[in-house]
């Protein structure tokens, strides 16, 4: 079950910025860093941010990721086709000793 | 080149037990934590467990406690999760993915494994 509440979908026409918040709790958001990923339909997930803002080699600084309190946010500008896919944020719950997901959210482009 | 490589799909009647293994490669297994996520069908990602290749002990979600165990072997570089009593809500795809700390972001991903539970 997800403790991390995402919107269920995004959109926005090419070129377009966008934003994908997810709301957590202290013992989540509140206290440990953040991470968020993208899926393609019938893939694995792939890391796209850690540590709340950086970004692994590879990723383009189109993507970028932001934290206040219990509440975390995705940024995507410059939309492009191939940014469609499911996107997770996740961090470490303290109070479940895990990590814990967000509910995703689906990006279309317009 | 990093890689996780786990096992092939698995069909269960409910109330069996299925196995399946994740093999790494391309990293010093015993410096990361392997991960279980599992996603149902159309659904989203719930964690699962935590080991340290390491040290060997996992850390479990509280819902898995009673049904999952996760065990390595540091001679094949592989870490197995073992589901028991499964049942239809089971179905999934599950997959093993690394972190450097517990903390941390999972920054490669196995292919997953289907396993599916059927009468």
């Amino acid at each position: 079950q997800s403790v991390l509440t995402q919107p269920p979908s995004a959109s926005g026409t090419p070129g377009q910025r966008i934003n994908i918040s997810c709301s957590g709790r202290p013992s989540n958001i509140g206290t440990y860093t953040v991470h968020w990923y993208h899926q393609v339909p019938g893939t694995a997930p792939k890391l796209l941010i850690f540590s709340d803002n950086k970004r692994p080699s590879g990723v383009p600084d189109r993507f970028s990721g932001s934290k206040s309190g219990t509440a975390a946010s995705l940024a995507i500008s410059g939309l492009q086709s191939e940014d469609e896919a499911e996107y997770f944020c996740a961090a470490w719950d303290g109070s479940v000793n895990g990590h814990v997901f967000g509910t995703g959210t689906k990006v279309t482009v317009l | 080149q990093v890689q996780l490589l786990q096992s092939g799909p698995e069909v269960r009647k409910p109330g069996a037990s299925v196995k399946i293994s994740c093999k790494a490669s391309g990293y010093s297994f015993q410096n990361y934590y392997i991960h279980w996520v599992r996603q149902a069908p159309g659904q989203g990602l719930e964690w699962m467990a935590i080991v340290n290749p390491g040290v060997g002990s996992p850390t479990l979600a509280q819902i898995f406690q009673d049904r999952v165990t996760v065990t390595r072997d540091t001679s094949t570089s592989t870490v197995f999760m073992e589901l028991i009593s499964v049942k239809s809500a089971d179905t999934a795809v599950y997959f093993c993915a690394r972190s450097h700390g517990s903390l941390d972001g999972l920054d490669f991903w196995g292919q997953g494994t289907m396993i599916t539970v059927s009468p």
